[in-house]
């Protein structure tokens, strides 16, 4: 099964509004990442936080981390068309990077 | 900066055919991977690697062989095709400092 799994697979909303997309994961990690990827592209790095983090911004993206709860949430604030397309967390687990895993990912559509 | 270069952007084989994804980076990353994305599962780990020289298997690797003889490249070498080998195909570097990757635009592979 996936280490990371996003909630919800598909969210659409209306220019201006606010996303959340959640990530749940099952092992320890040393950090999460999300990354966005846009239809038929590869993916993009957006945010990491690390696991002695609690709360990150950037831009227009925040990003809340859980290790109690083992979950962590990516808030886009006043979304725009351009924000349409798939999200996606990505855990590399204690012990090496090579064991990142991703998530199936949520895909946002940002209706004008 | 190139970043991550893939070739080719497309590809059909034929069942048992063989043949090699390329990838290359230009950034001086030690660890690069190789990932598949089919619908619904999210990226899957194919083969990693952590220097020249040194690989390793990840999450999918039967029907896959990778070589790393130099920082820069990290080619796929697909054996005897299968259908089952259709998919989307990513080739990504880490920047170990950030933890951050950087993902090539993909390939698209489909195997009659």
């Amino acid at each position: 099964s996936q280490q990371g799994e996003e909630d919800p697979q598909a969210l659409s909303i209306q220019e201006g509004e606010n996303a959340t997309m959640n990530c749940s994961y099952k092992t320890s990690i040393n950090n999460l990442q999300w990354y966005r990827q846009n239809s038929g592209r590869g993916l993009v790095h957006l945010i990491l936080i690390r696991s002695n983090e609690r709360e990150k911004h950037s831009g227009r993206l925040r990003v809340t981390l859980d290790t109690s709860k083992k979950s962590s949430s990516l808030l886009i604030t006043a979304s725009r068309a351009a924000d349409t397309a798939s999200y996606f967390c990505a855990t590399p687990r204690r012990g090496g990077y090579q064991k990142v895993t991703f998530g199936t990912g949520t895909k946002l559509q940002v209706i004008p | 900066n190139a970043g991550v270069t893939q070739t080719p952007k497309f590809q059909v084989l034929k069942t048992g055919q063989s043949m090699t994804l390329q990838c290359a980076q230009d950034m001086n990353h030690e660890y690069m991977s190789w990932y598949r994305q089919d619908p619904g599962m999210g990226l899957r780990l194919i083969h990693y690697s952590v220097g020249a020289g040194i690989t390793d298997q990840g999450e999918v690797p039967n029907g896959y062989n990778v070589s790393r003889s130099t920082t820069e490249d990290f080619p796929l070498r697909l054996l005897s095709a299968a259908p089952s080998q259709t998919s989307v195909y990513f080739c990504a570097s880490l920047d170990g400092t950030t933890d951050t990757q950087y993902f090539g635009p993909g390939t698209r592979l489909t195997v009659l």
